[in-house]
């Protein structure tokens, strides 16, 4: 089964608009959510990340925010940029002493100019 | 410092070849992944290796699909009597760190005629 879900799975943005993808898992275990970028025909390369401890994480115009009773979180991309397009996967990382990523399906993101 | 190096990047393989896709990590890392990514579907964990060491098969199919990571040399992926189903991209991934961040590749194309 999918164990994390992730919508929408494409998303339309005008040049200068907000971007916002969610995510929700079930496993509680999970203890690091990490957001990757993909560009067509090259591998996914991390974006940013965030432990349950903390509720949000702004790194530029990348903020994660992350709601641990509600076992959900979000990428919000401000001022999205035509290079911004792409497709960006949500993850989470299995139980402790594990370190392999359970995927959301991604989003394909488009900003038009 | 190169980054994960993955070859060959495009295979085509006829039903019942073999398929050997070949996985460098970057300098360093002693940790590998392999993920398979089917189109417009987010990435599949299959297996977790350290040196000589696999350590998490659990995403493997449990006929045809091999994985090794020798003392020496690349980590390999091997798909044995290929199926039009295992027409995917595969990726690999590297890390530090039993709990580090993963670092991609940028995939092995597998098209099976």
């Amino acid at each position: 089964q999918q164990q994390v879900k992730q919508s929408p799975q494409s998303l339309i943005v005008q040049k200068g608009g907000i971007s916002i993808i969610n995510c929700a898992y079930e496993n509680t275990a999970f203890d690091y959510f990490p957001w990757y970028q993909q560009f067509p025909g090259k591998g996914p390369a991390l974006l940013i990340a965030i432990r349950p401890d903390v509720s949000e994480k702004k790194e530029g115009r990348f903020t994660i925010s992350f709601n641990k009773s509600a076992k959900q979180f979000s990428l919000h991309i401000m001022d999205s940029q035509p290079g911004d397009s792409a497709t960006y996967f949500c993850a989470a990382r299995g139980q402790t002493g594990a370190n392999n990523l359970f995927f959301g399906t991604g989003t394909r993101l488009t900003v038009i100019p | 410092n190169a980054g994960v190096m993955q070859n060959p990047r495009h295979l085509v393989r006829r039903r019942g070849q073999e398929a050997r896709l070949r996985c460098s990590p970057m300098k360093g890392h002693s940790h590998v992944y392999w993920y398979r990514q089917l189109p417009e579907e987010g990435l599949k964990f299959m297996v977790y290796l350290q040196k000589e060491n696999i350590i998490d098969e659990s995403g493997m199919p449990k006929e045809r699909f091999s994985a090794e990571f020798p003392k020496e040399g690349p980590s390999i992926l091997r798909i044995q009597q290929v199926v039009r189903g295992d027409s995917a991209a595969y990726f690999c991934a590297s890390s530090p760190l039993t709990t580090g961040e993963l670092f991609f590749g940028e995939g092995s194309r597998l098209t099976v005629l």
